[in-house]
């Protein structure tokens, strides 16, 4: 069983789109996270959830939205898609804030 | 605010050479201190961490990092290259002043030459 899962893996989509990406953890995990990896490689922390309540929010813009409908599941919803939103997604888990981190697979989200 | 960099976007080696990664932080409190390694088309997987305690700390796969606070660094090492280490490395940082939020350095190629 995968421990972080991310659905789908890839997503091509236009301009001005709305799309949302998946993420369940069966680690019975407290903590779960979105991170963007650019095409350089360089990882930014977007939203963490502790106990489904956000603790990190960064300076993303609010086309971005985070919804924990439980622990075990951290989904990602993006309004009005932009060529710059083209990344890979990662979720990933932790059972406390400064525990190891397990990550998904990633999404690799194209946007033409 | 916390910080990592890594020199070196690319390091070549040959196999069976030794491995040296290099990472230096900033951190205004006692720093978590992580390698983390993504095979291609792979999510990240734990190489090691550094919380409190020993300053050498092993880690999967034969490597190992040191802790130097003087240094602010925490490079990663190991003895012998094998093909299979070929990847992308990252280090990361994270402190209790920023609730723990783990900050990512920029990333290190290692291509291991034959």
């Amino acid at each position: 069983d995968t421990a972080v899962s991310q659905t789908p893996k890839y997503l091509v989509t236009q301009m001005g789109n709305d799309k949302s990406i998946k993420c369940e953890q069966n680690l019975g995990h407290d903590t779960m996270y979105w991170y963007k990896q650019d095409s350089k490689k360089f990882l930014k922390i977007m939203f963490s959830y502790n106990n489904k309540e956000l603790i990190i929010n960064e300076t993303v813009p609010n086309r971005f939205s985070p919804k924990s409908p439980d622990k075990a599941h951290l989904n990602l919803h993006i309004n009005s898609l932009e060529l710059g939103d083209s990344a890979v997604y990662f979720c990933a888990s932790s059972q406390d804030l400064n525990g190891e981190l397990f990550f998904g697979e990633g999404s690799r989200l194209t946007v033409l | 605010a916390q910080s990592v960099t890594q020199l070196g976007s690319h390091v070549s080696v040959s196999e069976g050479a030794l491995v040296l990664l290099r990472c230096n932080y900033s951190s205004s409190v006692p720093p978590y201190l992580f390698w983390y390694v993504q095979y291609p088309n792979q999510g990240l997987q734990l190489l090691l961490k550094y919380t409190t305690g020993a300053t050498l700390v092993k880690g999967i796969n034969g490597f190992e990092a040191e802790f130097k606070k003087s240094e602010t660094s925490f490079h990663l090492t190991k003895p012998s290259a094998h093909m299979s280490d070929a990847a992308e490395y990252f280090c990361a940082v994270s402190d209790v002043d920023s609730s723990y939020k783990l900050i990512f350095g920029s990333g290190t190629r290692l291509l291991v030459r034959p």
